[in-house]
């Protein structure tokens, strides 16, 4: 399968612990997006990246968040001191430049829970 | 602040019927998607298109983006109920940047 993975699927946590989210992108593609979506909503952008350089962040990203992508590969989220409302899925995409538009395809999410 | 909005939020059919899901903003966008999405999944790109006035066709879905590029519909044909599922369109102001999100259409294909 070479599509976008993300790791774990489901991730119930309490409130107040830090959790920490994998996405692999498809091989060649350079930007990795992060978006979170809440029930009936569409997906909110939180940041993107261009190879390892971290380019837009949203508003919506407080201090308690932050993305790394190292190697230019995969990324981390993490989020530090959960809130309950941080409940959410958490969506990665990938895309490739040159490409029409911004052609991102989506991982399968990761459902944070926090209770 | 780039807006899109989508109409109807809600659409329950019957089996067979046409629909047509509206995508509109008051900004230009270089390029805009169209998604779908079930429960529990991540979405998945149905199509882009990037130049004003375009028509592009996938079997009975057919999608059309506006001459200045700030609108966008998407219209299914004899609709099945593989076919329910949240509907999304997201716009790209310039290529590769971020995609902006409309919060979606749930369509309901009855049998």
């Amino acid at each position: 399968d070479t599509g976008v993975s993300q790791d774990p699927r489901h991730k119930i946590t309490k409130r107040g612990q830090n959790v920490t989210f994998r996405c692999d992108p498809i091989s060649e593609h350079n930007r990795l997006y992060w978006y979170r979506q809440t029930l009936g909503q569409g997906p909110e952008f939180l940041t993107y990246f261009q190879n390892e350089a971290q380019l837009e962040k949203s508003r919506l990203l407080s201090d308690r968040f932050s993305a790394e992508r190292p190697k230019g590969s995969f990324s981390t989220l993490e989020i530090q001191r959960t809130e309950q409302g941080d409940s959410a899925m958490y969506l990665c995409a990938s895309s490739l430049d040159g490409y029409r538009g911004t052609e991102a395809f989506f991982g399968q999410g990761t459902r944070l829970t926090v209770v | 602040t780039q807006l899109l909005e989508q109409s109807p939020q809600f659409l329950s059919i019957q089996e067979g019927e046409n629909l047509t899901v509206y995508c509109n903003s008051s900004s230009v966008f270089s390029s805009l998607q169209w998604y779908r999405q079930e429960p529990g999944e991540g979405p998945v790109l149905l199509v882009t298109v990037v130049t004003g006035g375009e028509v592009k066709k996938l079997k009975r879905l057919t999608f059309q983006f506006g001459d200045a590029r700030k609108d966008s519909s998407l219209h299914i044909t004899a609709a099945q109920p593989g076919d329910t599922g949240l509907y999304l369109c997201a716009g790209a102001r310039t290529s590769g940047s971020r995609l902006t999100f409309g919060e979606g259409t749930q369509l309901t294909v009855n049998p």
